[in-house]
């Protein structure tokens, strides 16, 4: 059975510093995968897919970046983290052909201080 | 992609049947409707998906009319643990070429009370 795992699961980081998430897909091959952002009281925005390795997609300009070094594994990053960073930090991936579904990670709560 | 607009929030007791309806007047002919749940601090759960008329599975029930600019999630006899954040989309899965991504709104949060 397939399985996505994040982590760290909560991060408390200061303003300026730098930020790696990473999010590991197992028991699936070449997925599509998702970063996905979670305000405080509000829905999920996408933030990058990727459809391979080192193929990635932005959908909203920000300063934040996503990397994908290996089929299944998906970092997001970030040089210089701002206030409005925090968040919730959801992956998600997708199988190819016929599957339709999205299938979640556990998530990072990320607060910027 | 097509924008969906549901209830904001919804209540209900134990043991009732919940509707919870979403619109959708720009969906395409490729568009399928999926609805998702969301816990606090988990990431979202797939629950049901359709194309046309009524689809059912072992937690809920999706109606969708004719011209397919509204769609209905029906969860029957709910429970103190169905209190969660539903979500309703629209899109290709893929199919169209837009990589299957999902738009989530903000959702209705169903509050069930005992």
């Amino acid at each position: 059975s397939q399985t996505i795992h994040q982590w760290p699961a909560t991060l408390v980081q200061p303003v300026g510093s730098p930020l790696s998430l990473e999010c590991t897909v197992e028991g699936t091959s070449n997925p599509n995968l998702y970063w996905y952002r979670q305000a405080a009281g509000r829905g999920l925005q996408l933030l990058f897919y990727s459809i391979g390795i080192d193929q990635i997609s932005s959908e909203v300009p920000q300063n934040l970046s996503a990397s994908r070094p290996q089929d299944r594994q998906f970092i997001l990053s970030s040089k210089k983290l701002l206030l409005s960073d925090s968040g919730f930090y959801l992956c998600a991936w997708r199988g190819q052909g016929l599957s339709r579904e999205q299938y979640f990670g556990p998530g990072t709560r990320l607060t910027v201080t | 992609l097509a924008k969906t607009t549901q209830p904001i929030s919804m209540d209900s007791y134990e043991g009732q049947e919940v509707n919870i309806t979403c619109s959708h007047n720009n969906i395409a002919t490729n568009d399928y409707i999926t609805w998702y749940q969301q816990f606090p601090s988990q990431g979202p759960r797939f629950i049901i998906q359709g194309y046309k008329t009524k689809v059912t599975n072992e937690v809920a029930s999706l109606f969708i009319p004719a011209d397919r600019k509204s769609s209905t999630l029906s969860l029957p006899r709910v429970s103190l643990s169905d209190t969660a954040v539903y979500y309703c989309l629209v899109g290709d899965n893929g199919f169209g070429g837009s990589q299957g991504n999902l738009i989530f709104g903000k959702g209705t949060k169903l509050s069930v009370k005992p």
